[in-house]
């Protein structure tokens, strides 16, 4: 398996709702990233956390990350229709090896 | 806020000719990348630049692939033959810290292979 894999795929929720995305890895990490990317769009950073960290919060998001289970969550609170985009979560090794693997990412759509 | 610049935003050619994609990366920033999505994939990495010299780079970045950073401001991808398989949309990113902090994308080139 790979590293960097989200779940679920895809994911619908109603405005005001929150949303939840996971992300699990293999290897050890030196950071986890989460992106956000509209259809067709580029990529957007949203919050990075370090491997000794436990969880961070930026506005509407919350990300935890769990180093013993190699998993991270992404969550978002009272979602907005313009919340909806993919979300990938994207992991920095430890080894050496600097660039960042993304995973296939969580389609998340945000109905009104 | 400062941003990553690509062109063109849609590339069509024809298989075996020769493309460069053109990144305009944030001013201040040091470290520039490549990335490409093929359709309904992964973002793949592709390779890395740092002070004039590719850092690191993926098995994908074969002799077909070469940058370059010609004048201080433009950071270009050229495929020297192009494979129907290059048919993918190509990300450049650039960061100012180095490679353990957030990246800023560009909004892409999708290249199409014919």
């Amino acid at each position: 398996s790979q590293q960097g894999e989200e779940d679920p795929q895809a994911l619908s929720i109603q405005e005001g709702e929150n949303a939840t995305m996971n992300c699990s890895y293999k290897t050890s990490i030196n950071n986890l990233q989460w992106y956000r990317q509209n259809s067709g769009r580029g990529l957007v950073h949203l919050i990075l956390i370090r491997s000794n960290e436990r969880e961070k919060h930026s506005g509407r998001l919350r990300v935890t990350l769990d180093t013993s289970k190699k998993s991270s969550s992404l969550l978002i609170t009272a979602s907005r229709a313009a919340d909806t985009a993919s979300y990938f979560c994207a992991t920095h090794l430890n080894s050496g090896y600097s660039t960042l693997t993304f995973g296939k990412g969580t389609m998340l759509l945000v109905s009104p | 806020e400062p941003e990553v610049t690509q062109t063109p935003s849609h590339q069509v050619t024809q298989m075996g000719q020769e493309v460069i994609l053109r990144c305009v990366p944030i001013s201040n920033h040091l470290y520039f990348y490549w990335y490409r999505q093929i359709l309904g994939q992964k973002v793949e990495f592709l390779v890395s630049f740092y002070n004039n010299e590719i850092s690191e780079k993926s098995e994908i970045f074969d002799d077909q692939f070469s940058v370059e950073r010609p004048d201080g401001s433009n950071f270009t991808l050229k495929i020297r033959s192009t494979k129907l398989e290059d048919s993918a949309m190509y990300f450049c990113a650039s960061n100012g810290q180095g490679d353990f902090y957030g990246y800023t994308f560009g909004s892409g080139t999708r290249l199409t292979v014919v």
